[in-house]
């Protein structure tokens, strides 16, 4: 299957900084979204990108399309301890979405 | 706001068990998802479902697997032998078209003993 190389795999930050997070693959997607998984619960989608070069956001989440289509970051501004838990893009190739091995990340406040 | 929803939440399972996981989708959702989660790694595709009949399948997707669409609104992944290694969640997901957003469920915790 195709892999989309996350990054950083962990994190660990103090309250109130941001985060930035990407996503790349050799292979050239038509949409990246990004999930965010609770431990026990299934993902919820945060934001999705349609279009190379689209730049979304969604309250203190902004995500990128990369120009290449093969990339995409996620930044979050002003961390809470509620934005705990593993973020994952998938991108999809026809009807199957792949998924990212995952960033896992911990809000120290 | 609309939500796919999963039975059961968790089964325990002895191993060689069929077992069967259920999924309302979102209603006016046309493509269907099975995903599925090993604990501490990543969401694998396992299939997808349109028109009802699966349009693509993954290498996990094997004999053992199969998905029906036996009504309007329920969505289905039957395991006919289970394995120890088929202990995972287990997401059914949906999506309005093709390569569009796929919204998942809360997930039904499989173990098998």
């Amino acid at each position: 299957g195709q892999q989309l190389n996350q990054s950083p795999q962990s994190m660990f930050i103090q309250e109130g900084e941001d985060v930035s997070m990407n996503c790349t693959s050799s292979s050239i997607f038509n949409t990246w979204l990004w999930y965010k998984q609770d431990p026990g619960e299934g993902p919820v989608l945060l934001i999705a990108l349609y279009k190379a070069g689209e730049l979304t956001s969604n309250g203190r989440l902004t995500a990128q399309f990369g120009i290449t289509r093969k990339d995409s970051f996620l930044n979050i501004s002003a961390s809470i301890p509620s934005d705990v838990g593993i973020y994952f893009c998938a991108s999809n190739t026809g009807n199957q979405f792949y998924f990212g091995t995952g960033t896992s990340l911990t809000v120290i406040p | 706001e609309p939500e796919v929803t999963q039975t059961p939440s968790h089964q325990v399972t002895q191993m060689g068990q069929e077992v069967i996981l259920r999924c309302v989708p979102i209603s006016n959702h046309l493509y269907f998802y099975w995903y599925r989660q090993i604990l501490g790694q990543k969401v694998e595709f396992l299939v997808s479902f349109y028109n009802n009949e699966i349009s693509e399948k993954s290498e996990i997707f094997d004999d053992q697997f199969s998905v029906e669409r036996p009504d309007g609104s329920n969505f289905t992944l039957k395991i006919r032998s289970t394995k120890l290694e088929d202990s995972a969640m287990y997401f059914c997901a949906s999506s309005w078209t093709s390569g569009n957003t796929i919204y998942f469920g809360e997930g039904s915790w499989l173990t098998v003993v």
